[in-house]
C-alpha cells in the first residue's frame, strides 16, 4: 500500500528553527508537496520538490531524497503565525496526490 | 483569498436530510476535486473532475453524489448520511488533472456535522 508518515505534533519556540520530517512509500513518484493549514482555513501551497536537494524560499526550505523516500520542511526564525498544521503529499505514478495526516506545529513564546 | 470559495462554511444535518455543498473557482482551472478531511487523518480524495468529466471516484458511497455543470462550479449532493460522515469537506482546483507539477488551490471547506 501507499503510505506517508509524519509526526503528529511538534512544539518549538518563537525565533528558533524546526524541522518537520516526512517519509513516504508510494507506487511511483512525481513530486512531493508541502502545504500549510491554519486551523479552520484552507491548505495553502508552500513548496514542491521533484529532484533531490534543498529548495529555499525565504524562511522556509524543503529537502528531498528520493532514494531514501524522505523529505523535510525546515522553518527558520519561527513566528507565532507559523503555528499551523503542515501537510506532506506525494504525487504517485498515476499523478494522484497521496497525503500524510499532517503535523501540528505549536509555537511557544 | 485563494480564488476558491465554498458554501456553506458550516452545515448541520440529520441523517434523513438532503443538502448540497457548493464550490466555485475563479482561477480559470480545468480540474476540480472534492476531499474529505477527518481529524488526525490524511486528506481523502473523493472525486476528480477534468473539464467537467469525472475522472476519479475513489470508492465513495453513493450517498455522496458530485455534479460539475461547468469548469468553474462543483457540487456535492448529500443524502441519508451517517454520523461518521461528519468531517471537513474541502474543494480544490488545479490547472490540469494530471501532470507532475500540479499545485492544487483549496477552498476554506465546509464543516459538516451529521446528527
Amino acid at each position: 500500500g501507499q503510505n506517508i508518515d509524519q509526526p503528529t505534533e511538534m512544539t518549538a519556540t518563537e525565533g528558533a528553527i524546526v524541522q518537520i520530517n516526512c517519509t513516504y512509500q508510494t507506487s511511483g513518484f512525481n513530486g512531493l508537496f508541502w502545504y500549510q493549514q491554519h486551523a479552520g482555513e484552507a491548505p495553502t501551497f508552500l513548496s514542491y520538490n521533484v529532484l533531490d536537494g534543498l529548495e529555499e524560499k525565504g524562511r522556509f526550505s524543503s529537502f528531498l531524497s528520493r532514494s531514501k523516500g524522505y523529505s523535510y520542511l525546515l522553518l527558520k526564525e519561527l513566528q507565532m503565525k507559523d503555528s499551523a498544521s503542515y501537510l506532506c503529499a506525494v504525487m504517485d505514478s498515476n499523478y494522484q496526490l497521496i497525503w500524510g495526516a499532517g503535523t501540528k506545529l505549536i509555537i511557544k513564546p | 483569498e485563494t480564488g476558491v470559495t465554498q458554501t456553506p462554511r458550516h452545515l448541520v444535518m440529520g441523517m434523513t436530510n438532503k443538502k448540497s455543498l457548493k464550490c466555485e473557482q475563479h482561477l480559470g482551472h480545468n480540474a476540480m476535486y472534492w476531499y474529505k478531511q477527518s481529524a488526525k487523518k490524511p486528506l481523502e480524495l473523493m472525486f476528480v473532475y477534468s473539464l467537467e468529466e469525472r475522472v476519479e471516484n475513489n470508492s465513495v458511497p453513493s450517498r455522496f453524489s458530485p455534479e460539475c455543470p461547468n469548469s468553474s462550479h462543483l457540487f456535492l449532493h448529500l443524502h441519508t448520511l451517517q454520523p461518521e460522515d461528519s468531517a471537513l469537506y474541502l474543494c480544490a482546483s488545479s490547472q490540469e488533472a494530471g501532470g507532475s507539477y500540479n499545485e492544487q488551490f483549496f477552498g476554506p471547506g465546509t464543516r459538516l456535522t451529521v446528527l
